[in-house]
């Protein structure tokens, strides 16, 4: 059963977009929220990351969105770049907990 | 760069054999997890290792077995390799136990034949 559930499977946007990845989670006893991006090749690399006491975060171009009563998130990428075109995937984790659920991962491509 | 290494990058083996690859995790940090992750998926937890002992594991056979050492470096081993134990192999380091950040490292390649 996938405990972290991501969509769109793959986004194709032209440079300047603002490409929008959502995730969605059942289990309440989650409480951080990441986000990491992965180029071929490469091991995930940590984005941003939220706890549910927020309702957005941003840092730089990427913005994280959490709706906790709809149990969902979303990454927003402002002005959206070439050099974005990776695999981005959501996680989430429980407060006592020592693993990261992971989504399917988004294939995002920014076309110039 | 995480500063998480693993070694080798790259792997080619039989089925039947064994392996075993190698993380050393961000200096100061004292907790490794290590994933699984097979072409076009999310990664998968296989275990977490906090001060030399197993602190965890997901849904992985007996045939995968990790060890930390006390530098915090970390080594998966997996036995009786089979076709579907291809996948890229990822180490994290967390700078404790608990809800902390988790860094990975480029992860290990491996092919089973």
């Amino acid at each position: 059963q996938q405990q972290v559930k991501q969509s769109p499977q793959s986004l194709i946007v032209q440079k300047g977009g603002i490409p929008i990845i959502n995730c969605a989670y059942e289990n309440t006893a989650f409480d951080y929220f990441p986000w990491y991006q992965q180029f071929p090749g490469k091991g995930p690399a940590l984005l941003i990351a939220i706890r549910p006491d927020v309702s957005e975060k941003k840092e730089g171009r990427f913005t994280i969105s959490f709706n906790k009563s709809a149990k969902q998130f979303s990454l927003h990428i402002m002005d959206s770049q070439p050099g974005d075109s990776a695999t981005y995937f959501c996680a989430a984790r429980r407060n006592t907990g020592n693993q990261f659920y992971f989504g399917t991962g988004t294939s995002l491509t920014v076309i110039p | 760069e995480t500063g998480v290494t693993q070694s080798p990058t790259h792997l080619i083996k039989t089925r039947g054999q064994q392996v075993t690859l190698r993380c050393s995790s961000q200096s100061g940090h004292n907790t490794v997890s290590w994933y699984q992750q097979a072409l076009g998926q999310g990664p998968q937890f296989i275990f977490q290792y906090y001060r030399e002992e197993e602190n965890g594991r997901g849904n992985f056979p007996p045939r995968f077995s990790g060890l930390q050492f006390p530098n915090y470096s970390s080594e998966l081993n997996v036995n009786a390799l089979e076709l579907d134990d291809s996948a890229l192999y990822l180490c994290a380091s967390s700078l404790d136990v608990g809800n902390t950040e988790a860094f990975f490292g480029q992860g290990t390649r491996l092919t089973v034949v």
